[in-house]
């Protein structure tokens, strides 16, 4: 069965800075992976996805993944941090009619 | 358009009661899934439906789960007997195909006292 481990149940990051969210899964065949992001009290919206072609996915909200075969990662991230972006974020993998989630990172953005 | 409407958002009930989750999907979408979100924790698949076939519950956690979308619409999650342990928030996502999108309703959060 397929997994994801994201590294991190809380991260960070000062208004303006990087934001970083770690992925990895576990599959020996190339999956389909996605990063979903949910607000508070709000059901879990899509932000990016990938499934084949070209490694370096971009998403809304000025998101973007890399997929990296050889590091089985797909680190989520986003050049300069908004407060808006405060939320939790989950990686999530295929697996054949379902998707996997993993336990989620939620991010903090500091003033 | 509409999106997913899960009914009702939040439900308390007693221990020992059943309960029953609705799941109104996005129109045309064949696939519908059901998750639950405990507390501090990600979505764990609990079963999947292709129209009104389900095709896997393979994550339902007891017998006491059912699942049901008699027409290929709309979608019911049942618990019978409820235990504390099944307070959570529960997700229903549908997608227009295998492999597409989820779209994911804003989830029923239920409290077992």
């Amino acid at each position: 069965a397929q997994s994801v481990t994201q590294l991190g149940s809380h991260v960070s990051v000062s208004e303006g800075a990087l934001v970083l969210l770690r992925c990895n899964y576990s599959s020996s065949v190339p999956p389909y992976l996605f990063w979903y992001v949910q607000y508070p009290n709000q059901g879990l919206q899509l932000l990016l996805k990938y499934t084949t072609g070209a490694t370096l996915v971009k998403g809304i909200n000025g998101f973007e993944a890399e997929f990296k075969k050889s590091e089985t990662s797909f680190h989520l991230t986003k050049p300069s941090a908004h407060m808006s972006d405060a939320a939790e974020y989950f990686c999530a993998v295929s697996d054949d009619d379902k998707i996997i989630f993993g336990k989620g990172t939620r991010l903090h953005i500091l003033p | 358009g509409a999106g997913v409407s899960q009914s009702p958002r939040y439900k308390v009930a007693k221990r020992g009661q059943d309960v029953a989750l609705r799941c109104d999907p996005i129109s045309g979408h064949v696939s519908l899934f059901w998750y639950q979100q405990a507390l501090g924790q990600g979505p764990e698949f609990l079963t999947y439906f292709q129209n009104e076939a389900q095709l896997d519950k393979s994550g339902l956690p007891s017998d006491r789960f059912f699942a049901e979308r008699p027409e290929g619409s709309v979608s019911t999650l049942k618990i019978q007997r409820t235990q504390q342990e099944d307070s959570a928030v529960y997700l229903c996502a549908s997608s227009l195909r295998d492999s597409s999108p989820l779209h994911f309703g804003n989830g029923t959060r239920l409290t077992v006292t």
